[in-house]
């Protein structure tokens, strides 16, 4: 069974930096290209950013808003994905969801709420 | 970047009700459109990838259409867990979504 748990959420002032985690289990994370998406109370699904698997480069994309501030990590070795979010503002604050990407997103996490709040 | 635009973005409905809800590329994406069911408090959930592939485990009641920049999704037979909001997303370049449109209870 495919399984992703998003940790790492929390209230952070603004200007402040946060580093969420995704440990996966269930597939063949090295494989995988992996993503964030983020979703702001009461308000639709936006994409954060995308980490191809190592043997695609293992490159990262970042959407607009975030792009400098923000960086997508992954440690195969753990089956892990990070995303490093630094300078946090309030437009920030949503939960953040880590996902597979394959053929769209088929497996999801929970999500962790980030809260950017003085 | 590639946007995505729903609709409607609120449509009323009653059980056993056939429901389109359309999407529009600003480009054109080939068949690279998915799209997603979610309830309040949870993930998506994937039920239509590459334009018109059912996800494994999905009602066939559900089923998905289009190419390039025009794209639909149909429900045949509108059942009562299916009142939720429901997620367009490109993915042919950066990964966007569209707006969302949410089902509800005429």
């Amino acid at each position: 069974e495919v399984q992703l748990v998003e940790s790492g959420g929390g209230l952070v002032k603004p200007g402040g930096p946060l580093r969420l985690s995704c440990i996966t289990s269930g597939f063949s994370f090295n494989k995988a290209w992996m993503s964030w998406v983020r979703q702001a109370p009461g308000k639709g699904l936006e994409g954060v950013g995308r980490i191809k698997s190592k043997a695609d480069g293992g490159t990262t994309d970042y959407a607009a808003p975030v792009k400098g501030r923000f960086t997508i990590s992954r440690d195969d070795s753990k089956n892990t994905l990070y995303l490093q979010m630094d300078s946090l503002n309030t437009e920030d604050t949503a939960v953040y969801y880590c996902a597979t990407a394959t053929r769209g997103f088929p497996d999801w996490g929970q999500g962790t709420l980030v809260t950017v709040s003085s | 970047d590639i946007q995505v635009t729903q609709s409607p973005s609120t449509l009323s409905a009653s059980v056993g009700d056939r429901v389109t809800i359309t999407c529009r590329a600003s480009q054109s994406i080939s068949d690279w459109l998915a799209w997603y069911q979610q309830k309040p408090g949870k993930a998506p959930k994937l039920l239509i990838y590459k334009a018109s592939s059912l996800e494994s485990g999905v009602p066939s009641r559900f089923s998905g259409s289009g190419f390039g920049t025009e794209f639909t999704l149909t429900i045949s037979s509108l059942q009562p867990d299916d009142f939720a909001t429901y997620y367009c997303q490109q993915y042919y370049g950066f990964w966007t979504f569209g707006q969302g449109t949410k089902v509800e209870i005429k």
